[in-house]
């Protein structure tokens, strides 16, 4: 069971939006850590896509962006495009664990 | 271009050791904290340990801590994971990850491509 919750699985037509969801807890997210989401795609390492609500390394397109309200976190994509199929990880900080947490991620088929 | 490289990684029997090596190159290595960060076949990230930039604070998480040690050597600008005891659920592609800066400062900006550790019972 993972600290951070997210789907298992969202999907979307292409050149639709999609958003995906995180929802942790008053130790974490609630606590004001931040969230950061990150793009798995098959077979390859994690790659950072959002730091924070909106900061996206060079490279990231501005399709991607991120949001926070209370103890959740989500991440949206607009505009998707084949590429985008992937899984992705939602990360903060828990202060009651004194521990990095992810979600259990969530697999984007783009349809 | 900034790169960080796994190597160690292999099969092991369960109760066994073994380190791993993460070898960074194009950044000041020695002004970074660095992680471990695992994946399981077929399951999600799981963090595993920190080492803060002059290897004079750790930390890990609660399935590890006891049995894995984190170190690095500033000038070989190399981060190590020693791991003992080793289980089958510590079964996993192992990352060693980068911190980020700033306010970014508690995510993992650069990844390295990971290291299998098969651990048979």
């Amino acid at each position: 069971q993972s600290v951070l919750t997210q789907p298992s699985s969202v999907s979307g037509a292409l050149g639709q939006r999609v958003t995906i969801s995180c929802t942790g807890s008053s130790s974490n997210i609630g606590a004001g850590f931040d969230v950061h989401w990150y793009q798995q795609l098959p077979g390859t390492a994690p790659k950072l896509l959002i730091s924070g609500k909106t900061n996206r390394p060079s490279g990231v397109p501005d399709r991607f962006s991120g949001s926070k309200s209370g103890t959740s976190a989500s991440l949206a994509i607009t505009g998707l495009q084949a590429e985008d199929e992937a899984d992705y990880y939602c990360q903060s900080y828990d202060s009651s664990l004194s521990a990095w947490v992810f979600g259990g991620g969530t697999e984007l088929t783009v349809l | 271009e900034v790169q960080l490289v796994e190597s160690g990684g292999g099969l092991v029997q369960s109760g066994g050791s073994l380190r791993l090596s993460c070898a960074a190159s194009g950044f000041t290595f020695s002004t970074y904290w660095m992680h471990w960060v695992r994946q399981a076949p077929g399951k999600g990230l799981a963090w595993v340990s920190r080492i803060n930039s002059d290897g004079s604070g750790t930390g890990y998480a609660d399935s590890v801590k006891g049995r894995f040690t984190i170190s690095r050597d500033n000038a070989k600008n190399t981060l190590y994971l020693q791991m003992n005891s080793l289980r089958a659920e510590d079964t996993a592609v192992y990352y060693c990850a980068r911190a980020g800066e700033g306010v970014a400062a508690y995510s993992f900006d650069i990844w390295g491509q990971g290291t299998m550790v098969p651990v048979s019972s």
